[in-house]
């Protein structure tokens, strides 16, 4: 494997089940984050974790729940969502390092919220 | 809020012209600029990071810079329908504090007929 590995590709869910999104990076790098997508909306940052510590939580509604064991996993725990949370779900990785920072996305999760 | 402004389009033109995308940004502490390219379903691919300003050119892509009046550009030489897609601006600010944060645009998209 190469890059960013997100899994599930396609997720389909109820609003009571429990879910997890995975991420893996096979890049090095010392950073990882979860993004949200929905349609006709920037891209939104949910979560920042650096070394394996979580350094930015974007005012995400607590039914999101990051892991990261590692730094080159990082889990998002999902319970009783919402149809509103319907969205793709976009992981990325970078080097914390001046002229380094770019980020690398994986190829994202399409979440659907019944 | 800070904010990366881009038109969203879409944006026409013939294959062999050249495509201009254009993004303004709102805060002056910006160091660190990006054009990503998304197709549609698919996750963000980085094209070009710029720094400094000036242009900076890399096969049939110019991203250009100017920091005093808050624009980056993205011009695309002899354009091909594999061009067509979104594409995102983004902006990093304040890096000490805020590890590798990205604000994103809206994004343009682009669609480039034979």
């Amino acid at each position: 494997e190469t890059g960013v590995t997100q899994t599930p590709r396609h997720l389909v869910m109820g609003m009571t089940n429990k879910k997890s999104l995975k991420c893996e990076q096979h890049l090095g790098h010392n950073a990882m984050y979860w993004y949200k997508q929905s349609a006709k909306k920037p891209l939104e940052l949910m979560f920042v974790y650096s070394l394996e510590e979580r350094v930015e939580n974007n005012s995400v509604p607590s039914r999101f729940s990051p892991e990261c064991p590692n730094s080159s996993h990082l889990f998002l725990h999902l319970h009783t969502l919402q149809p509103e949370d319907s969205a793709l779900y976009l992981c990325a990785s970078s080097q914390d390092h001046p002229s380094q920072e770019t980020q690398y996305f994986g190829p994202g999760t399409r979440l659907l919220v019944l | 809020q800070k904010e990366v402004e881009q038109n969203s389009g879409p944006l026409s033109v013939p294959e062999g012209a050249i495509a201009s995308l254009n993004c303004t940004y709102s805060d002056r502490g910006s160091q660190s600029f990006f054009w990503y390219r998304q197709y549609s379903g698919k996750s963000p691919e980085l094209i070009m990071s710029i720094y400094s300003n000036g242009d900076k050119e890399d096969g049939r892509f110019t991203a250009q810079l100017n920091k005093a009046s808050q624009y980056v550009s993205l011009l695309i030489r002899d354009s091909q329908p594999s061009d067509s897609a979104t594409y995102l601006c983004a902006v990093i600010v304040d890096r000490g504090s805020t590890l590798g944060r990205l604000y994103f645009g809206r994004g343009t998209q682009l669609t480039v007929w034979p």
